[in-house]
């Protein structure tokens, strides 16, 4: 099984602020089964990114990602109120699917 | 607009079994684009894939539960369901059904999710 390991656990920024988010892999991951999902509380997760780069349908272009084999990268290049939430990446290999435990973004 | 809803009891008895249907709607579950999966998170913790189905009935499951999961699919209906036998109180969570993408070159990822229902497990 791979083990998702995502970093910073809590990340406080500002709105307006740049913010980046880590996910780490016990093994190589195949780019194009990573995503990430936000979660907001009382919410379902939501898709942002598949593929390990590519946006899902609706989400604006503020948020990007990026990475290969064991490091991938979420970033948000400036925090809006709504994007205060839960960061989820996940990954399929060897016929299952794990995720990451998650990060955190809060309020500053 | 694709829709998902799961539905079942909101509270079981340890060592009975949990039993969750999605009801799938605004478009068709016999599609061979997708499989439904099942995911659950347990109350302030992170998200854990229970397991998914296509509708041609081929299932796949975390090997972690997979002796006690049932995931079957009724295309008539246009639903998939979840049966999780002797429960405890770890097993406590929302549980969420969500259609997964298995076509293309970017797949497995999770693109429509329903809103979740808590099941608590206790006597």
């Amino acid at each position: 099984e791979i083990v998702l390991t995502q970093s910073p656990g809590t990340l406080s920024l500002s709105p307006g602020e740049r913010a980046t988010l880590s996910c780490r892999a016990s093994q190589s991951v195949v780019s194009s089964y990573l995503a990430w999902y936000q979660q907001k509380p009382g919410q379902a997760p939501r898709l942002l990114i598949y593929g390990a780069s590519s946006r899902a349908t609706g989400i604006p272009d503020r948020f990007s990602a990026s990475g290969s084999g064991t490091d991938f990268t979420l970033t948000i290049s400036r925090l809006e109120p709504e994007d205060f939430a839960v960061y989820y990446c996940q990954q399929y290999g060897s016929s299952q699917f794990t995720f990451g435990p998650g990060t955190k973004v809060d309020i500053k | 607009q694709l829709q998902l809803q799961e539905s079942g009891p909101g509270l079981v008895k340890p060592s009975d079994t949990l039993s969750l249907t999605c009801t799938v709607s605004g478009g068709s579950i016999t599609s061979s684009d997708y499989y439904w999966g099942w995911i659950r998170q347990p109350p302030g913790k992170g998200l854990e894939w229970i397991g998914s189905i296509h509708y041609g009935g081929t299932t796949y499951h975390n090997p972690s539960l997979k002796s006690r999961v049932t995931i079957s699919v009724d295309t008539s209906k246009n639903q998939f369901s979840l049966r999780l036998r002797s429960v405890t109180a770890a097993d406590t969570a929302v549980f969420y059904c969500a259609r997964q993408m298995v076509r293309g070159i970017l797949r497995y990822y999770f693109d429509y999710w329903g809103q979740g229902t808590l099941v608590t497990v206790s006597s």
